[in-house]
């Protein structure tokens, strides 16, 4: 199970931090991203963090990249998305996922609102 | 970047008739090791993606086989051999092949005639 939090309003320019706590399977091992959908639209993928046994490493969608941080606590179960420099085409439903293309289970949060308005 | 076009982008169908939605991607997407990663996903009204297909053409567990996908190269079909009340909503391609980044198709939506 992914549960997603931290969403809500914020104005341009702003900055919000997204958390996703995870349980149900061994999220140490998992490489986790994040995924938007603007109202309406369809899905975008934002950005992913390998397991800390893969690296670690973090890749970026380039409208996010510079200004969106990925990290993970893995003591804590828990994915986080650092979103600086809000812009209005940020607005969107986001997503926690272990979104892979692999015979391994793949799960999803319900998402959290972003919504960024003056 | 790869991306992904579906068509078609709206899809009406009657119960219990087939339908068939294609993916195409701008480049192909075998991998290195001989494999295609091509998911297909389905959102319904208010709810999360669920992954239906993965490579092509393995059903997630739990998925009817009244769906299967197939495909090679750069050109794939999710195909729905007998169109239930459930099957309405929203479906995606996506490749897992040239990452990053992961690029869904622009969806295609699925209703009830």
């Amino acid at each position: 199970q992914l549960v997603e939090s931290g969403g809500g309003l914020v104005k341009p320019g702003g900055s919000l931090r997204l958390s996703c706590a995870a349980s149900g399977f061994t999220f140490t091992n998992a490489w986790m991203s994040w995924v938007r959908q603007a109202p309406g639209k369809g899905l975008e993928w934002v950005g992913r963090i390998k397991s800390k046994n893969d690296g670690g490493a973090t890749d970026y969608a380039a409208p996010v990249k510079g200004r969106f941080t990925i990290s993970r606590d893995d003591s804590k179960n828990t994915l986080y998305l650092q979103m600086n420099s809000l812009k209005i085409e940020d607005t969107a439903l986001y997503y926690c996922s272990t979104l892979n293309a692999i015979p391994i289970p793949d799960y999803w949060g319900q998402g959290t609102l972003v919504t960024v308005s003056s | 970047d790869v991306v992904m076009t579906q068509s078609p982008l709206s899809l009406p169908v009657t119960l219990g008739q087939p339908a068939s939605i294609s993916c195409r991607s701008s480049q192909s997407l075998v991998y290195s090791d001989g494999n295609i990663y091509l998911n297909w996903f389905h959102q319904r009204p208010g709810q999360s993606p669920r992954r239906l297909i993965y490579k092509v053409s393995n059903r997630d567990s739990g998925v009817p086989d009244r769906f299967s996908g197939s495909g090679s190269g750069t050109d794939f079909t999710l195909r729905i051999s007998r169109v239930e009340a459930e099957d309405v909503g929203v479906y995606y391609c996506m490749q897992g092949t040239h990452w990053p980044p992961y690029a869904f198709g622009q969806g295609t939506k699925l209703e009830i005639k």
